[in-house]
């Protein structure tokens, strides 16, 4: 089955700085990474996702990275703020008909200091 | 529109008790997930359902069963509650993706 890595398990940074979670994957026939913030006593909620056959996606100051020869792929938050403190999730997973399931990587914890 | 409701929110189980964790979904999403969230661990699949009337194993499967009632319910039952079970469990549903996550459930069992 599908594997996940997840670096770091925990990222303190000072505010406005970046912040880079890296993930990496087993299954080369994978297809679908999104990534998941969870705040604390909170839902874990999609934040971004990115597809196979792209690249890099981005959406105001995250982006994601995804590099199939590798297999991996890196959460960029830049302009860190307070409020991006939580717990970060990536993903990996195979979509195909009606099948979707996702391996999560065990987390970060992004800490960001005012 | 609710999207992913669990009930309850928080329970405490003495060992051996049974309960049902209950996940209901208004999204008309086929699939269906629970998961269980351990510190450290992330978030493990117990059992999940790619469509009414189909349940398959997850990861940690063991010592839960579940029930795909209709389309919109998904229940996880633990027959006989132990202490290794104490977790925090989100349901989630998904079309075709992502997933979207229920408020989960924090249940401890002593």
């Amino acid at each position: 089955g599908e594997n996940v890595e997840q670096h770091p398990s925990t990222l303190s940074v000072q505010e406005g700085d970046s912040a880079v979670i890296k993930c990496t994957y087993s299954d080369s026939a994978s297809n679908y990474f999104p990534w998941y913030k969870q705040e604390l006593g909170k839902r874990p909620q999609l934040i971004i996702d990115i597809r196979s056959n792209v690249g890099e996606k981005k959406d105001q100051r995250i982006a994601v990275t995804l590099n199939k020869t590798a297999k991996h792929f890196s959460l960029h938050i830049t302009e860190t703020q307070p409020e991006d403190s939580a717990v970060y999730f990536c993903a990996a997973s195979i979509v195909s008909g009606g099948s979707y399931i996702p391996t999560f990587g065990r987390g970060t914890s992004l800490i960001v200091h005012p | 529109n609710a999207g992913v409701t669990q009930t309850p929110k928080f329970q405490v189980l003495k060992t051996g008790q049974s309960m049902t964790l209950q996940c209901a979904q208004d999204m008309n999403h086929n699939s269906m997930y629970w998961y269980r969230q351990d510190p450290g661990m992330g978030l493990r699949l117990i059992y999940y359902s790619a469509s009414e009337g189909t349940t398959d194993k997850g990861e940690v499967p063991n010592g839960y069963n579940v029930s795909r009632l209709n389309k919109r319910e998904f229940s996880l039952r633990l027959e006989s509650a132990a202490p290794s079970q104490t977790s925090v469990y989100f349901c989630a549903a998904a079309g075709n993706q992502p997933q979207h996550f229920g408020d989960g459930t924090r249940l401890s069992i002593l």
